[in-house]
């Protein structure tokens, strides 16, 4: 049993189109978070939802759209595909309030041609 | 901001070799302390924590010890293995309700046999 699962693990695309990357977590964690691993493996917080409700919302473009259908699901949806968002994007859950207990999947890697 | 610093990579040992992975840090207040490791292909599993001053977090052979006086949290392995061969973040959380986790670059370490 995965307990944060991504799909897909690979995107490729080209620039401008729209895509999704789906998550689900099956561990009973109320908050789920995304974060971005550029090319050099720079990893850093895009959006973390509590609850279904937006409580991190770093400096993203507005082109990143989280949505959180319920707690155990956090989709990022990606319009206007550039050259630059191509990175491996990760998705994780905890309990709020236990950051040592966050569980990362195992990511999604895009690229945008 | 709150920040974390590493030492460069790529390290690259011989196993049985003795490993250390400066890592410093800059935040308001006491943040919690992480080290995470992620596998070529695989998302980050948590290697150890500590939580305040003084404490030292322990996990598969890996040792870390918190030190408030000069803001550090060294990773360091008394006989590294070829399967200790990964990319290895230092990672700090604040503290007053603050879940995202703030990572530094990320250190590559390759062990060989």
């Amino acid at each position: 049993d995965t307990a944060v699962s991504q799909t897909p693990k690979y995107l490729v695309t080209q620039m401008g189109n729209d895509k999704s990357i789906k998550c689900e977590q099956n561990l009973g964690h109320d908050t789920m978070y995304w974060y971005k691993q550029d090319s050099k493996k720079f990893l850093k917080i895009m959006f973390s939802y509590n609850n279904k409700e937006l409580i991190i919302n770093e400096t993203v473009p507005n082109r990143f759209s989280p949505k959180s259908p319920d707690k155990a699901h956090l989709n990022l949806h990606i319009n206007s595909l550039e050259l630059g968002d191509s990175a491996v994007y990760f998705c994780a859950s905890s309990h709020l309030g236990q950051v040592w207990g966050y569980t990362f999947g195992s990511g999604t890697r895009l690229t945008v041609v | 901001g709150d920040s974390v610093t590493q030492m460069e990579g790529p390290v690259t040992l011989s196993e049985e070799a003795f490993l250390t992975i400066n890592c410093t840090y800059t935040a308001t207040g006491y943040p919690s302390l992480f080290w995470y490791v992620q596998y070529p292909g695989e998302g980050l599993q948590l290697l150890l924590k500590a939580t305040k001053a003084d404490d030292k977090g322990s996990n598969k052979g890996f040792e870390a010890t918190y030190r408030k006086e000069t803001t550090s949290f060294h990773l360091e392995k008394g006989s590294v293995q070829v399967s200790d061969s990964a990319v290895y973040f230092c990672a700090l959380s604040g503290r007053g309700g603050s879940e995202k986790l703030v990572f530094g670059k990320g250190t590559k370490l390759t062990v060989n046999p």
